[in-house]
């Protein structure tokens, strides 16, 4: 079975500052990991993916996430946190069914603080 | 690309009506994938198509829920007779059907309230 554990359900930081997101996920195979961003009154955003190939995956917007299999662990981090980062996270880990499908974390809400 | 288009954007109604969600998936993508969204639950999956076939449907909450893809370009959620409970944002989503190309792209989302 797949499941995404979303360690914080609210992260607040100073713009600026560095922004880390934990995600741990459990899945019995080498798994497909996804982070997503949703905006206030918006669908999901697709920022980056993990599909087995380089662990340091790099995404849109200045966000990463380091793959780590000892560890179960698929964080996102950004360098400097900037006002327009200020949404609801997501991380995604892909099933093995027919349709892959995705089962979600619970979200993490980023407040960015001026 | 236009992306996944949802309508309508926004709807409101009353309790016992009929609510028909519609969506039109990116061309070219053989899945498709309803979810619902809310403070509650979070995000859900509610049924997904392939090739226009529903696959998976055990996320649906009960009889009141249909789903239905009459060809590649368009899908519909209909709740009859719609309650309260059901108000939520439900998001379609597409992806291709190609291994290794899992990424589900996702519409801006219909929000449903029903008084």
């Amino acid at each position: 079975a797949q499941s995404v554990t979303q360690l914080d359900s609210h992260v607040s930081v100073s713009e600026g500052t560095p922004v880390l997101l934990r995600c741990n996920y459990s899945s019995s195979y080498s798994p497909s990991l996804f982070w997503y961003v949703q905006h206030p009154n918006k669908g999901l955003q697709l920022l980056l993916k993990y599909t087995s190939a380089a662990t340091l995956v790099k995404g849109i917007n200045g966000f990463e996430a380091e793959f780590k299999k000892s560890e179960t662990s698929f964080h996102l981090t950004k360098p400097s946190a900037h006002m327009s980062d200020a949404a609801e996270y997501f991380c995604v880990v892909s099933g093995m069914n027919t349709g892959n499908q995705f089962y979600f974390g619970t979200g993490t809400s980023l407040t960015v603080i001026p | 690309d236009a992306g996944v288009i949802q309508s309508p954007r926004h709807e409101v109604t009353e309790m016992g009506q009929e609510v028909t969600l519609r969506c039109k998936p990116i061309s070219g993508h053989d899945y498709l994938f309803w979810y619902r969204q809310t403070m509650m639950r979070g995000l859900e999956l509610l049924i997904y198509f392939n090739n226009n076939v529903p696959i998976d449907d055990s996320g649906m909450p009960e009889d009141r829920f249909s789903a239905k893809m009459p060809n590649a370009s368009f899908s519909t959620l209909k709740i009859q007779p719609s309650e309260p409970r059901d108000s939520a944002v439900y998001f379609c989503a597409s992806r291709q059907g190609l291994a290794g190309q899992e990424t589900q792209y996702f519409g801006p989302g219909t929000r449903l309230l029903v008084l």
